[in-house]
């Protein structure tokens, strides 16, 4: 079975251009998280989907930041205009419905914007 | 101050060694996870843990609810177990994981 899987790997592109990533998380899971960290920092919560809705959007920085999860299957997050600031690791998770179940993580996206 | 501190930031072991890392964190919690991330690797999900201990191979993980505290320990230590340890919790009111700052793990052969 497929993990959890995430484009680009690697993401270089110049302040503000746009740029969009993509999480297609484990086949069956309805939760799915976007998270991020910041050159020495810890990683943070960004969104949270279940299935195609917005369960807690609380970590997004800014309206920079736009994510969907058309029909609940993978989800893209467009950052546009990039800022220096939003270079990190975009991490991706899922998980099934059932509650406390574990949480599978994508490689990540490392965005780097000049 | 995070909800979640891990200590210690950095450890530097000698292979065969016993590693401990310890995680507190000041919410309510439904369940604790450690991970770890290899360098240029992705994250990977050790444990998770909402009471007692877990064991698998060489890792260890304890937790007390009471203290708010969790800890991480590897038996025999070996180079291939160095990379970044990272805790988080995931509290009663909902979904997200809160992560601790990691701690980044080198073992010498």
């Amino acid at each position: 079975e497929a993990g959890v899987t995430q484009f680009p790997s690697h993401s270089v592109i110049e302040k503000g251009q746009t740029v969009t990533l993509r999480c297609d998380p484990i086949s069956g899971h309805d939760n799915l998280y976007w998270y991020r960290r910041v050159m020495g920092k810890e990683i943070k919560f960004l969104l949270h989907f279940v299935k195609e809705s917005k369960q807690d959007e609380s970590g997004m920085p800014n309206n920079r930041f736009l994510a969907e999860r058309t029909g609940g299957t993978y989800s893209t997050l467009k950052v546009q205009p990039a800022e220096l600031e939003d270079s990190g690791v975009y991490f991706c998770a899922s998980s099934s419905g059932q509650p406390n179940t574990e949480a599978f993580f994508g490689q990540g996206t490392r965005l780097t914007v000049v | 101050k995070n909800e979640v501190e891990q200590s210690p930031q950095n450890l530097t072991a000698q292979e065969g060694e016993f590693i401990t890392i310890n995680c507190s964190y000041s919410v309510g919690i439904s369940a604790l996870h450690w991970l770890q991330q290899h360098p240029g690797g992705g994250i990977v999900s050790l444990f998770m843990l909402s009471s007692g201990k877990k064991k698998h191979g060489r890792l260890i993980a304890t937790i007390n609810i009471q203290e708010k505290h969790s800890s991480l320990h590897i038996t025999a230590s070996h180079p291939r177990d160095s990379a970044v340890y990272i805790c988080a919790v995931r509290s009663w009111y909902g979904n997200k994981l809160v992560f601790g700052a990691g701690t980044i793990l080198r073992v010498k052969s």
